[in-house]
């Protein structure tokens, strides 16, 4: 497996545009994690999904953040509109459950001027 | 709720010196405690990991033993080499809670010829 892949892995965009952020997380495992890395205030957990269903969002900043896992192999985070302040690295993470290893992405880079 | 604290870093050491990572941990019952490493430009990745009271988790040359009565689980090195700089994390998770992982701040670790 190659891992987890997100896509892309940087993105610069205006204030008030829309942006989604793309990930495939390893394939068979049941945890899906969307994270936000700022040097202000470490690492985030913003929502995760089991077995392609929401079960905890309440990292979610705002109305303007929306996460969505239509099948166990995709899952976008949607930021509409952006702002300059979600500038920041977004992680997308998996997993086969509780004690077991988080594989991390790579990473996308959000800059919103 | 569950939490993580992580010495303040930045940390900065001599090629072969000796390395101690605080952290300390605030959770009911008995978590499972992790170190992750994120080197730059990279997501993170599993370092170590020790699953109940006493455990010694290590991984290339690092150990962090799982000590209740403290509620600790310091990370250790005997000799830190250059390739050995990354920001480390400590977390926590809880079968209670999922899967989800909760992070210390992050302690950035450098390490110079």
């Amino acid at each position: 497996d190659a891992g987890v892949i997100q896509s892309p892995r940087h993105e610069v965009t205006e204030m008030g545009q829309e942006v989604t952020l793309r990930c495939k997380p390893i394939s068979g495992h049941d945890y899906l994690f969307w994270y936000r890395q700022t040097m202000m205030r470490g690492l985030e957990l913003l929502i995760y999904f089991n077995n392609n269903v929401p079960i905890d969002d309440s990292g979610m900043p705002e109305d303007r953040f929306s996460a969505k896992m239509p099948n166990a192999s995709f899952s976008t985070l949607k930021i509409q509109p952006s702002e300059p302040r979600d500038s920041a690295v977004y992680f997308c993470a998996s997993n086969l459950g509780y004690n077991t290893e988080a594989f991390f992405g790579q990473g996308t880079r959000l800059t919103v001027v | 709720g569950n939490s993580v604290t992580q010495m303040e870093g930045p940390v900065t050491l001599s090629e072969e010196a000796f390395l101690t990572i605080n952290c300390t941990y605030t959770a009911t019952g008995y978590p499972s405690l992790f170190w992750y490493v994120q080197y730059p430009g990279e997501g993170l990745q599993l370092l170590l990991k020790a699953t109940k009271a006493d455990d010694k988790g290590s991984n290339k040359g690092f150990e962090a033993t799982y000590r209740k009565e403290t509620t600790s689980f310091h990370l250790e090195k005997g000799s830190v080499q250059v390739s050995d700089s990354a920001v480390y994390f400590c977390a926590l998770s809880k079968e209670t809670s999922g899967s989800r992982l909760t992070f210390g701040e992050g302690t950035q670790l450098t390490v110079n010829p």
